[in-house]
């Protein structure tokens, strides 16, 4: 029930884009995206519920498409602070705040 | 707003021996989670409270895993009989369940080590 993320690790050079995917084989009701940087908590980036949306948080944003069951993260011109592992944690209930995280998309930005 | 907050940061202990994590939610939050982190992968459910009561368990979640939210706002999660499977960095989350888009926010963690 774990949701899969795609690719496991990516590298780029500053300035280049991203696309981070997360697919679960359960419904969905909404998709959390958190970044984590080694030895800190993972911080919230957004949430989607489902609906098809898409979200922006400045160079960042992500969509959510309900009948393939998945969502992926966008990150445009990267920048050397993006660097981190990336997770999604989806939930499959409106009754419950249970999330199910994948197992992390690694991030690199090299100058 | 001074975030979630967790106690102690690290321990180490010898196997065997019983453990006692504490968490402090945001103050107007009245979801509190527990998850669990190993090296290289995610956070694994744990737990849940609302309030004070325990909403759900993760089957996966040893008897020997207890956690408690007494008076609806701070939480101890207890592992008694610590075996070496149970290193890993334990995480708490807390959120408000009266918005649609609920989310969760996380404390630095309790790194546990069992020797």
């Amino acid at each position: 029930q774990q949701p899969v993320q795609s690719p496991q690790a990516v590298i780029l050079r500053e300035g280049e884009d991203a696309v981070i995917n997360c697919s679960s084989s359960k419904a969905l009701y909404s998709v959390h995206w958190y970044r984590q940087k080694h030895g800190e908590a993972p911080v919230f980036l957004m949430i989607l519920l489902k609906g098809g949306e898409q979200k922006g948080h400045e160079k960042i944003s992500a969509s959510f498409n309900e009948k393939k069951q998945q969502s992926s993260l966008y990150l445009t011109a990267s920048q050397l602070s993006y660097s981190g592992t990336y997770f999604c944690g989806t939930g499959h209930s409106s009754n419950t705040g249970k999330l199910i995280f994948g197992q992390g998309t690694t991030l690199q930005v090299k100058p | 707003d001074t975030g979630v907050s967790q106690n102690p940061r690290h321990k180490i202990t010898k196997r065997g021996q019983n453990v006692t994590f504490r968490c402090d939610p945001i103050s107007e939050h009245n979801r509190l989670y527990w998850y669990r982190q190993t090296l290289g992968q995610g956070p694994e459910f744990l737990t849940y409270f609302q309030n004070e009561a325990q909403l759900e368990k993760s089957r996966l979640l040893s008897d020997r895993f207890s956690a408690e939210r007494p008076k609806g706002s701070f939480s101890t999660l207890e592992i008694q009989r610590t075996e070496q499977g149970d290193s890993a960095m334990y995480l708490c989350a807390s959120s408000f369940s009266g918005t649609v888009q609920e989310t969760q926010y996380f404390g630095p963690g309790t790194r546990l080590l069992v020797l």
